[in-house]
């Protein structure tokens, strides 16, 4: 099975701020990464998949990178409606999620 | 669009058979290279994948769970379905079902049904 790490598992920062969640995966899953954002009692939604390609709709501040086993999703300028937990997802060999990073008002 | 909908018993009594259906609608459950996914998220934990079905039937299961899990469509209801045997407590959590391809990740997500296991 491949292994997703997220770190950190909690992140406290304010509006404005720049944030950066990271994933790290135990085998090379070349670009195959996805990241979802999920808020209390509903689905989670989809925010990048292919490690950088932004879905449709989402807003510009979210940004993915990486490739191979290390990846950082970035919020360049986090706003009110950001606060809520993000998942990453790999898709290389069958699917994994990582653990989570809870993202709160600090 | 493509919309999924769970349903099934929100209550399941351990030892016992969890069965849940994705109803998919405003697309074909046959369309080619899609899989059909469950996931399931215990209360206040992340998520896991249990296992999807492939279009053309071909299923995937996580393998701590393989030995419990049936995945299953029916493709003149346009659903799909999970069965989970054997459930205990552990098994306690909301399933969501979702489709997904082999170069793209889950999405449409159902809104999802919290299933409880208990006596």
């Amino acid at each position: 099975d491949i292994q997703m790490t997220q770190s950190p598992s909690t992140l406290s920062a304010s509006v404005g701020d720049r944030v950066t969640i990271t994933c790290r995966a135990s085998q090379s899953i070349n670009y195959w990464l996805a990241w979802y954002q999920q808020k209390p009692g509903k689905a989670p939604k989809l925010l990048i998949y292919k490690a950088s390609s932004l879905e449709s709709g989402v807003p510009s501040r979210f940004s993915g990178s990486g490739s191979g086993t290390e990846f950082t999703l970035t919020i360049s300028s986090l706003q009110p409606d950001d606060f809520a937990t993000y998942y990453c997802q790999q898709y290389n060999s069958y699917w994994t999620f990582g653990q989570g990073t809870k993202v709160e008002i600090k | 669009q493509l919309q999924l909908q769970e349903s099934g018993p929100g209550l399941v009594k351990p030892s016992e058979t969890l069965s849940l259906t994705c109803s998919v609608s405003g697309g074909s459950i046959s369309s080619s290279s899609y899989y059909w996914g469950w996931i399931r998220q215990p209360p206040g934990k992340g998520l896991e994948w249990i296992g999807s079905i492939y279009y053309s039937g071909s299923t995937y299961y996580k393998p701590s769970l393989k030995s419990r899990v049936t995945i299953s469509v029916d493709t003149s209801k346009n659903q799909f379905s999970l069965k989970l045997s054997s459930v205990t407590a552990t098994d306690t959590a909301v399933y969501y079902c979702a489709r997904h391809a082999a170069a793209l990740p889950f999405d449409p997500w159902g809104q999802g049904t919290l299933v409880t296991v208990s006596s």
